[in-house]
């Protein structure tokens, strides 16, 4: 089976920029969650998609938005970047939405803003 | 604002010892409580989801057990080996809140050989 596989791997902006992260589920998953990171902070939920729709948001500004495809893989669109957006990005798929199926995460992508 | 604490932040440990830490969480809305195991340069990895009290479950020489009345989830390793070495976190999925996970801190575990 696929794992989840995130793109790209690292990735410098400068403030204002705007980012787009990916996002390839693991094969039979159909809910793809995102997670930031920031140094010295423990995983910080932003949304989750389920089956193309926003099942979920974690308290993240509009400027954080995403999609999910119908082969369920996903985009994160970060609008207007700031430095304190400088973090990990953590695509998690599962199962399903419901909390107690455990999630599968990428490796992440590392984002710095400048 | 729901609060999932997890204590110790670090723990240095000798090879062959048995540890253990916790995971703190309000239990009002509790739905189901997730550990993981994340290892430098990898992606986190999941170890349980439990979601009935007095549940215990266990992987190899890792084991959980869950109160959800008293709100605290309990990790224990025994005898601890270099390649436990990782960053253990938990995260609350919480009824009350669409089910998303709120996550706590971790607990740095460092092994020494």
């Amino acid at each position: 089976e696929t794992g989840v596989t995130q793109s790209p791997t690292h990735l410098i902006k400068t403030r204002g920029q705007q980012v787009t992260l990916r996002c390839s589920s693991q094969s039979g998953h159909n809910t793809v969650s995102w997670y930031q990171q920031a140094l010295g902070q423990g995983p910080q939920f932003i949304f989750q998609y389920y089956r193309e729709e926003e099942n979920g948001r974690g308290n993240f500004p509009p400027r954080f938005s995403g999609l999910q495809f119908p082969n369920y893989s996903s985009e994160l669109n970060v609008n207007a970047l700031e430095l304190d957006d400088s973090a990990l990005y953590l695509c998690a798929s599962s199962l399903g939405p419901i909390g107690n199926s455990p999630l599968h995460f990428g490796n992440g992508t590392r984002l710095t803003v400048t | 604002i729901l609060n999932v604490e997890q204590s110790p932040q670090s723990l240095h440990v000798q090879e062959g010892d048995s540890t253990n830490f916790t995971c703190s969480f309000p239990s009002s809305n509790f739905y189901a409580l997730h550990w993981y195991r994340w290892e430098t340069a990898k992606s986190p990895e999941a170890l349980f989801v439990m979601t009935l009290n007095g549940d215990e479950k266990k992987k190899g020489r890792i084991s959980a057990t869950l109160n959800t009345k008293e709100g605290y989830s309990y990790l224990y390793i025994k005898g601890s080996q270099p390649e436990d070495s990782a960053t253990y976190l938990c995260a609350l999925s919480d009824a009350g809140n669409n089910r998303k996970l709120i996550w706590g801190l971790g607990t740095s575990l460092a092994v020494n050989p």
